[in-house]
């Protein structure tokens, strides 16, 4: 069936760096953007970088710019998800989430398929 | 930044009661507002994109409306799988907003 897995999370200290994984199946990954989305502890969501099918566009969240980076390997089915400088502030619930457009440049449509989240916590 | 406002941020109803939940832009967003389900410890799900159109597989007693800034969600009779929080989601620019969530909760 068509999923979304998350991987990579895990217990991080501060000022350190991590790299998370989305691997996805039942769909032609090629095909679509694909967001990371987080949601911190008892918060809600905050949207934090999408790459687009081919790679060619990448968008952050002013709170990541600059420390995360998004890529994609698309003969793996698979995205990335590149966190340095890593801070308190990062510490959530990550999800990758397929946007619902196909071979698109743009995001109108949400995002339709969810990953199950991967942790990463940021604590000395 | 486009700021999305949600209202209320709780809601507490009973099986069968039509619950409406409203979403505002800080500027104009034409149709592009998405709208998403999160039952507790799961990831979200689409109910609604383009502000009222109805994603597949989402039963018919969702439906959103709304342009501009303002924006509407309304499940016409609450089933009990639908206790859950609520997000509304600007679609229209980078960076993309969340609003702050509605809980619906059991009365």
């Amino acid at each position: 069936q068509v999923q979304l897995v998350a991987s990579g999370g895990g217990v991080v200290q501060p000022g350190r760096s991590l790299r998370l994984s989305c691997v996805a199946s039942g769909f032609t990954f090629s095909r679509y953007g694909i967001h990371w989305v987080r949601q911190a502890p008892g918060k809600g969501l905050e949207w934090v970088a999408v790459i687009s099918y081919d790679g060619s566009d990448k968008y952050y969240a002013d709170s990541v710019k600059g420390r995360f980076t998004v890529a994609r390997d698309n003969s793996k089915n698979t995205l990335y998800l590149q966190m340095n400088s890593l801070g308190a502030e990062d510490t959530a619930v990550y999800y990758c989430a397929r946007d619902r457009a196909v071979i698109s440049h743009f995001y109108y449509y949400g995002m339709d398929v969810w990953g199950q989240g991967t942790t990463v916590t940021v604590s000395s | 930044d486009i700021q999305m406002t949600q209202s209320p941020s709780s809601v507490s109803a009973s099986v069968g009661d039509k619950v409406t939940i409203s979403c505002r832009a800080s500027q104009g967003i034409s149709s592009w507002l998405a709208w998403y389900q999160q039952r507790p410890g799961k990831a979200p799900v689409l109910l609604i994109y383009g502000a009222s159109s109805l994603q597949s597989g989402v039963p018919s007693r969702f439906s959103g409306s709304g342009s501009g800034t303002v924006f509407t969600l309304t499940i016409s009779s609450l089933q009990p799988e639908d206790f859950a929080t609520y997000y509304c989601q600007q679609t229209n620019s980078f960076p993309l907003t969340f609003g702050g969530g509605t809980k619906v909760e059991i009365k």
